[in-house]
């Protein structure tokens, strides 16, 4: 199985800020990389597939990047609305497995 | 619009059996792989299972291999999963999600919650 190991676990931010979070996985997933933002007893929204395709009616502030078995998510100015629980996840082979989570908190 | 509409959780002692359903509307249920993702209490993500558009394929995770089965019925746009001889650790939120190739999960249900507890 591929692991997916999310860093860091818990993130402190301002408003304005830019964040960065970070997937690795035990093996190369051919960019088949998701993110998902969570909040809250609600379920996960799609933010970034394919390591770096912006879902639609995402905010452009959102991006990812990365390659191999390395990947990043980037909110390039954070909003009040960012505040939530990130998780990246692989679909290059079964079982699809995801990362521990990101939370994103209020510094 | 795109629904996944979960039902079947509550409360159960463990060793016993539920089938949870997803009801789909909106789209074409019969043209989409169909996973199962679940999240313990204060927990992350964990895949479960998913069947394949026509029913023919499924796989299942590990921890629940040979106790959960996954089906679908697609002239009802239902898809199901009956859970058997449930632990304590099975205990979490259930969500049904569409598998949209390329795009991996791009609409969720609301979840359904398994409690196993005597």
């Amino acid at each position: 199985d591929i692991q997916m190991t999310q860093s860091p676990s818990t993130l402190s931010a301002s408003v304005g800020d830019r964040v960065t979070i970070t997937c690795r996985a035990s093996q190369g997933i051919n960019s088949w990389l998701a993110w998902y933002q969570q909040k809250a007893g609600k379920a996960p929204k799609l933010l970034i597939y394919k390591t770096s395709s912006l879902e639609s009616a995402v905010p452009s502030r959102f991006s990812g990047s990365g390659s191999g078995t390395e990947f990043t998510l980037t909110i390039s100015s954070l909003q009040p609305d960012d505040f939530a629980t990130y998780y990246c996840q692989q679909y290059n082979s079964y079982p699809w497995t995801f990362g521990q989570g990101t939370k994103v908190e209020i510094k | 619009q795109v629904q996944l509409v979960e039902s079947g959780g509550g409360v159960v002692q463990p060793g016993r059996s539920l089938r949870l359903s997803c009801a789909a509307s909106g789209f074409t249920f019969s043209n989409y792989f169909m996973h199962w993702v679940r999240q313990a209490p204060g927990k992350g993500l964990e895949w479960v299972a998913v069947i394949s558009n026509d029913g023919s394929q499924k796989y299942y995770a590990d921890s629940v291999k040979g106790r959960f089965t996954i089906s679908r019925d697609n002239s009802k746009s239902t898809l199901y999963l009956q859970v058997n001889s449930l632990r304590a650790e099975d205990t979490a939120v259930y969500y049904c999600a569409r598998d949209m190739p390329i795009l991996c999960y791009d609409y969720w249900g609301q979840g359904t919650l398994i409690t196993v507890s005597s």
